[in-house]
């Protein structure tokens, strides 16, 4: 079946920094989402993409859909505390359209202030 | 306006023993759809219901079922647990009439824990 790939799985930033972080896929998707979890909550969405090469932001996070739709990348800059947590990628498959999404497998964003 | 709500929060069980988990989707929505989140991973795409019908599977065994009541609400419920069923649960609803996978809140889910 269709998986998502994030990289890195872990990062220690510095308050300040700017963060990037990807997630690949061998196959196709058309949509791509990012998702943040913070520790015993669930997922809330970021960022949607809907088309290839589409670049969207959401306040201090940017987001790419990869020209080739097995990619997105997401961007944070100037990180902040509240900015830790785990961050997901995620996608509806091919043979989907509502409901079910495949997720990464995380990248997990710790910033020491 | 209450988001998705899912009881318990916590919960201990036996290996063997059967769980019920139960969601109650954000107002205005009609799906409910349930992951399973294993420890260090992205959650897992378990079912969905909308019109108390059992619409799309992922890959689980039929330990996993659920149920959707006239109200729209969900139960989970899984079988002879097994070790390896320890996980965070996440229920998450939409509106069936929304075709876009974007449109899905997540409650905080049940974190289950089999010994």
């Amino acid at each position: 079946g269709q998986q998502l790939n994030q990289s890195p799985q872990s990062m220690f930033i510095q308050e300040g920094e700017d963060v990037s972080m990807n997630c690949t896929s061998s196959s196709i998707f058309n949509t791509w989402l990012w998702y943040k979890q913070d520790p015993g909550e669930g997922p809330v969405l970021l960022i949607a993409l809907y088309k290839a090469g589409e670049l969207t932001s959401n306040g201090r996070l940017t987001a790419q859909f990869g020209i080739t739709r097995k990619d997105s990348f997401l961007n944070i800059s100037a990180s902040i505390p509240s900015d830790v947590g785990i961050y997901f990628c995620a996608g509806p498959p091919t043979s989907s359209n509502t409901g079910k999404l495949i997720f990464g497998q995380g990248t997990t964003l710790q910033v020491k202030p | 306006d209450a988001g998705v709500t899912q009881s318990p929060t916590h919960l201990i069980k036996t290996r063997g023993q059967q769980v019920t988990l139960r969601c109650s989707p954000k107002s205005g929505h009609d799906t409910v759809s349930w992951y399973q989140q294993a420890l260090g991973q992205g959650p897992q795409f378990i079912f969905q219901y909308y019109e108390e019908e059992e619409r799309q599977r992922g890959n689980f065994p039929d330990r996993f079922s659920g149920h959707q009541f006239p109200n729209y609400s969900s139960e989970l419920n899984v079988n002879a647990l097994l070790l390896g069923d320890s996980a965070l649960y996440l229920c998450a609803s939409s509106h069936k009439a929304i075709p876009t996978n974007e449109k899905l809140f997540f409650g905080s889910g049940t974190q289950l824990s089999v010994l």
